[in-house]
């Protein structure tokens, strides 16, 4: 596709539910990065892939959140047991190998745990 | 701890005026700055980026400035149009072999005709 895909837009989950989103990066973008953006702040770093490897988990805020990327492209964003902190936009982003490239950023995963 | 920060959460400005939004960063380690769009239920988009080895660049109506010494870069708009009235973020970068961008909390700016 044209640009950064992201599905589902919009996910109500009931607290404790485990979830699921995904990611379909530009074609041939070799770096793949997810954020969280809780509402009035700006996008926090959460995961870095290069390729299928993920390089930096850091931002990841429980061991609730789990990224994969298996075959390089796709990545699928599992949190476990939903909280209402989990509540967010979660942002998925691509660009060519690092760094210096842009950014391109998908228009992301609005979840609410209710 | 804010490492970016956007201490105006909004400005209004009228259409054919400069719109001039702030930015400040206390990690010092920062050597690569973005601005970028953001229209409601989209995601942000890349507007304009400065190297910390220059102090300004340019394109098109955007500039962004940078002062070092300040740790405070601005990015400017002429002249605004109603189609700029977005949330611009501000985020910074170092270097870590990728971009991890920390982004400000973000500007709404709203231009009028």
């Amino acid at each position: 596709g044209a640009g950064v895909s992201q599905s589902p837009r919009y996910k109500v989950a009931k607290r404790g539910q485990d979830v699921a989103l995904r990611c379909d990066p530009i074609s041939g973008h070799v770096s793949l990065f997810w954020y969280q953006q809780a509402l009035g702040q700006g996008p926090e770093f959460l995961t870095y892939f290069q390729n299928e490897a993920q390089l930096d988990k850091s931002g990841l805020p429980s061991d609730r959140f789990f990224a994969e990327r298996p075959e390089g492209s796709v990545s699928t964003l599992k949190i476990q047991r939903t909280q209402q902190e989990d509540s967010a936009v979660y942002l998925c982003a691509s660009s060519l190998s690092e760094p210096g490239n842009t950014i391109y950023f998908g228009e992301g995963s609005w979840l609410t745990v209710v | 701890d804010q490492q970016v920060k956007q201490n105006s959460p909004s400005l209004s400005v009228q259409e054919g005026r400069i719109s001039i939004l702030n930015c400040d960063y206390t990690n010092s380690m920062f050597d690569y700055f973005l601005w970028y769009k953001k229209y409601p239920a989209e995601g942000p988009t890349f507007l304009i980026s400065i190297s910390s080895i220059k102090d300004k660049n340019e394109d098109g109506r955007f500039t962004v400035f940078l002062n070092k010494s300040a740790k405070h870069l601005s990015l400017h708009i002429v002249p605004s149009q109603p189609g700029d009235s977005a949330v611009y973020f501000c985020a910074a970068s170092a270097d870590t072999g990728f971009q991890k961008l920390v982004f400000g909390t973000g500007t709404r700016l709203l231009v009028s005709p």
